[in-house]
């Protein structure tokens, strides 16, 4: 069984463009949890999803910054107009039905705004 | 808000030793989980163990187990006969196990980490 899948490992922009990070659950796994990591810091909460809606954005940027989980397919975490601000290490987790409070973490997307 | 504090940024030990990390947290709810997260060089977070707040008996997974002292609101991990494995950021993190309240109690809190160096 793969575990959580996250594509691209590394991300390169440059300011003002968009970065798509993107997250395949492990199977059977239909809750989505994205987590933001700045350097010298531990993970924050940004968003989590079930398959077509957002549960609680509550841990977004209120701008620039959207999640989507649709039918098919990964989630992405979308972020336009990136600022260096925006340079950080992006971890997916997912979580079964009915044990939510078991995560299992994907090796995280490292973004760097040049 | 629940907060998740972890006072040591660094700690070293021998291998072969035994070594404790602490963790401190803040909440008003009853019935919750602690977990301890490892993240190795790789940045791959990885779940080292596991407390529900409702059990008395602390965890254990072989060489790690815990320290839980829910009144203190304390959650200590202990690594013993520590290997150069082990070297890692260690997240102490909580999840509080209500549910409702628009999904926003699924998410967990992080400490700031304490990174563990394993000298040989």
């Amino acid at each position: 069984n793969a575990g959580v899948m996250q594509n691209p490992r590394h991300l390169v922009r440059r300011r003002g463009q968009e970065a798509r990070l993107r997250c395949s659950p492990m199977k059977g796994h239909s809750h989505v949890y994205w987590y933001r990591q700045l350097p010298e810091e531990g993970l924050k909460f940004m968003v989590y999803l079930q398959k077509e809606n957002i549960i609680d954005e509550s841990g977004m940027p209120k701008e620039r910054f959207s999640a989507e989980f649709p039918k098919e397919g990964p989630s992405i975490l979308r972020i336009q107009q990136v600022v260096r601000g925006d340079s950080a290490a992006y971890f997916c987790a997912s979580s079964p039905p009915f044990r939510a409070y078991e995560q299992f973490f994907g090796p995280g997307t490292r973004l760097t705004v040049l | 808000a629940q907060t998740v504090t972890q006072s040591q940024p660094e700690m070293s030990v021998q291998e072969a030793e035994t070594v404790t990390l602490s963790c401190t947290y803040d909440t008003s709810e009853s019935d919750y989980y602690l977990f301890w997260y490892k993240q190795p060089p790789s940045r791959q977070m990885i779940l080292v163990i596991r407390q529900e707040a409702y059990k008395q008996q602390n965890a254990t997974e072989n060489r790690f187990s815990v320290n839980f002292q829910k009144a203190a609101k304390s959650f200590s991990l202990k690594i013993s006969d520590s290997q150069l494995g082990d070297a890692a950021m260690y997240f102490c993190a909580y999840r509080s196990s209500v549910l409702g309240g628009g999904g926003s109690n699924y998410k967990l809190t992080f400490g700031k980490g304490t990174l563990l160096t394993v000298n040989p």
